[in-house]
């Protein structure tokens, strides 16, 4: 059964800052792998994918995200945070007919 | 143009109630979605249609009942509403099936709050 953890469940970090979220995951093959956001009282907004190719994908809002197969990682990344990427974040897999598994969620505080 | 709206966007009821929740995706999408998304925002997979096909129907009470008119349509109702209920209720597109590696879109949710 696939699997995704995001093993930190609040982040907070000073805006400028660097920002890094971990989602690692479990499957049996290479899965489709996404991150999204949720920003307070709004839907979940697809920010980056990767299927295949370039292990570094880049995404929407100057995220990016590296899938790294020998640790089962895609984590997020971002240079520098703003105030308005204060959001909840939800790693996900999924592959051929399997529904999206998604993460619990990583919540981001970004301090003035 | 939203791509994916909900209506209505709140919606606070008294138990026993029959409520229904309604969505329309204008991509051109082949499947759509319901999840639910508890206080703790766990995204559960609730139902799942291909083409006005049921495809996915979760562990779900059968006080919920999905409907899918058209493609482009998939409403959800629910009967006798109980408080464990209450909850953010989104609607979702993919493009294909429900591996599809472009990902979902999400419209804006639902609040459901059960009095």
């Amino acid at each position: 059964a696939q699997s995704v953890t995001q093993p930190d469940i609040h982040i907070t970090v000073s805006e400028g800052a660097s920002l890094e979220l971990r989602c690692n995951y479990s499957y049996g093959a290479t899965p489709y792998l996404f991150w999204y956001v949720q920003s307070p009282g709004q839907g979940l907004q697809l920010l980056l994918k990767y299927f295949s190719g370039d292990t570094l994908v880049q995404g929407i809002k100057g995220f990016e995200a590296e899938f790294k197969r020998s640790q089962s990682s895609f984590n997020l990344r971002k240079p520098s945070v703003h105030w308005s990427d204060a959001a909840e974040y939800f790693c996900a897999i999924s592959g051929g007919s399997y529904i999206p598994t998604f993460g619990r969620g990583t919540s981001l505080i970004v301090h003035p | 143009d939203t791509a994916v709206s909900q209506t209505p966007k709140y919606l606070v009821t008294q138990m026993g109630n029959d409520k229904s929740i309604k969505c329309e995706q204008n991509l051109g999408h082949d499947t759509m979605y319901w999840y639910k998304q508890d206080s703790k925002k766990f995204l559960k997979i609730m139902f799942s249609y291909n083409n006005k096909e049921l495809i996915i129907n979760e562990t779900v009470p059968n006080r919920f009942s999905p409907k899918s008119p058209d493609k482009a349509h998939l409403n959800l109702h629910i009967n006798s509403l109980e408080l464990g209920d209450s909850a953010v209720y989104f609607c979702a597109s993919s493009l294909r099936g429900t591996g599809d590696a472009y990902g979902y879109t999400f419209g804006s949710g639902t609040r459901l709050t059960v009095v």
